[in-house]
């Protein structure tokens, strides 16, 4: 059985700290790896994706992937209080189905 | 460029009813996949069409069901409705298959 698994939290991190968000998958040959936040009654938006090993910048977000060790995490910057939502991790499998996670709640405190 | 379109937007139907929801893709975007999201299962793949061909299926009953016309619109369908089909649906579309999807508002579907 093919998995993504994420921590669901809640995480609460004070305004201004860096929050960090974690995720494995099970298919070795898994392709491209994406971060998406859901604020609470709304669909997913796509703000990060990463397709090879390393780190990858943007703004105040940066995702990394370790394929040897199956693990992609989001770090998020000076964190907001608009930043509290659940934040959802997507693995394009190698029989190219997008398979999500169950999400990680994460709660910035003013 | 307008985002990816679902309606309607909320329903309420009866058991055993059958409902069908629609999608428009973002325009130019030939993949599309439908989601089932619930609090307890998350996000729940259901199936993905491109070129109006079923690509890929989730482990749902026959009961759902959808199809894709050639304007890449997609439309999908569940028959005898259960009180546990009660959730979010999410359509999403991308470009190709190494692209991340953009999701639409959704449809909440209320069986009662």
């Amino acid at each position: 059985q093919k998995e993504v698994e994420q921590n669901s939290g809640p995480l609460s991190v004070p305004e201004g700290a860096i929050a960090s968000l974690n995720c494995t998958y099970s298919d070795r040959g898994s392709q491209s790896f994406f971060w998406y936040r859901q604020y609470s009654g709304k669909s997913p938006e796509l703000i990060m994706f990463i397709y090879s090993n390393g780190d990858k910048e943007d703004g105040r977000f940066t995702a990394q992937l370790n394929k040897a060790s199956q693990y992609v995490s989001l770090l998020i910057r000076d964190s907001q209080p608009s930043d509290s939502a659940t934040y959802l991790c997507a693995v394009r499998e190698n029989n190219n189905d997008m398979r999500f996670g169950a999400g990680t709640r994460l709660t910035v405190k003013p | 460029k307008a985002g990816v379109t679902q309606t309607p937007r909320y329903l309420i139907k009866t058991r055993g009813q059958q409902v069908t929801l629609s999608c428009s893709p973002i325009s130019g975007h030939r993949s599309v996949s439908w989601y089932q999201q619930t609090p307890g299962q998350g996000l729940q793949f259901l199936f993905e069409y491109f070129s109006e061909t079923q690509r890929n299926k989730g482990n749902f009953p026959g009961r759902f069901s959808g199809r894709q016309f050639s304007n890449s619109r997609s439309e999908m369908n569940v028959s005898t409705l259960e009180l546990g089909d009660s959730a979010l649906y999410l359509c999403a579309s991308r470009q190709g298959q190494g692209n991340g999807y953009t999701f639409g508002s959704g449809t909440r579907l209320t069986v009662v």
